[in-house]
């Protein structure tokens, strides 16, 4: 079990491109969350996605969406991105329901230039 | 809205040794979950130990403990024995229904020699 994988590892960006994360979530899971984790700070919650709908979302504003797709798998998409968006971005994967562990990937480390 | 804190930035501990890791959170649920996650400098999300707030046993995994006391709302982290391979962030995180986790800042634990 290669456990949760995301993709790319590491990236840099221009100021107002656009970004596309990747993460397949552990065998057997079906929902992925997404966290947002700036440098010296605690992750905070982006949104959620399960049965191929976001079912929760954190205080991002709407530059920041997403996808799962039927495999469970998900992206994260970033719009106009700003120097404020450099952190490291964590994907969780979980199975859906109240108090299961949720099992993180390595995260992609994100830096806008 | 529920939040955690840990007030607790840095902390070190000689090998072999107990330390004990702080963190309060605030919320008006009865019932939810408490985690301890580590990050070490790999960057992937580790659990270390959870608990069921009705649940009064405090939880233990090997050398981890915690002492959750529910009515001050503090679940502080025990390491005992503690060893060179524990240098790592320490998180604490509260979930939210489902499967969202509001972390705290985190602690940075290191072990010396």
């Amino acid at each position: 079990d290669a456990g949760v994988t995301q993709s790319p590892t590491h990236l840099i960006k221009t100021r107002g491109q656009q970004v596309t994360l990747r993460c397949s979530p552990k065998s057997g899971h079906d929902t992925v969350s997404w966290y947002q984790q700036a440098l010296g700070q605690g992750p905070q919650f982006i949104f959620q996605y399960y049965e191929e709908e976001e079912r929760q979302r954190g205080n991002f504003p709407d530059r920041f969406s997403g996808h799962q797709f039927p495999n469970y798998s998900s992206e994260l998409n970033v719009n106009a991105l700003l120097l404020g968006d450099s952190a490291l971005y964590l994907c969780a994967s979980s199975l859906w329901g109240w108090g299961t562990e949720a099992f993180f990937g390595q995260g992609t480390r994100l830096t806008v230039v | 809205a529920q939040t955690v804190t840990q007030s607790q930035p840095e902390m070190s501990v000689q090998e072999a040794e107990t330390v004990t890791l702080s963190c309060t959170y605030d919320t008006s649920e009865n019932n939810y979950y408490l985690f301890w996650y580590k990050q070490p400098p790999s960057r992937q999300m580790i659990l270390v130990i959870r608990q069921e707030a009705y649940k009064q046993q405090n939880a233990t995994e090997n050398r981890f403990s915690v002492n959750f006391q529910k009515a001050a709302k503090s679940f502080s982290l025990k390491i005992s024995d503690s060893q060179l391979g524990d240098t790592a962030m320490y998180f604490c995180a509260f979930m939210k229904p489902p499967v969202t986790l509001v972390f705290g800042k985190g602690t940075r634990l290191s072990v010396i020699a």
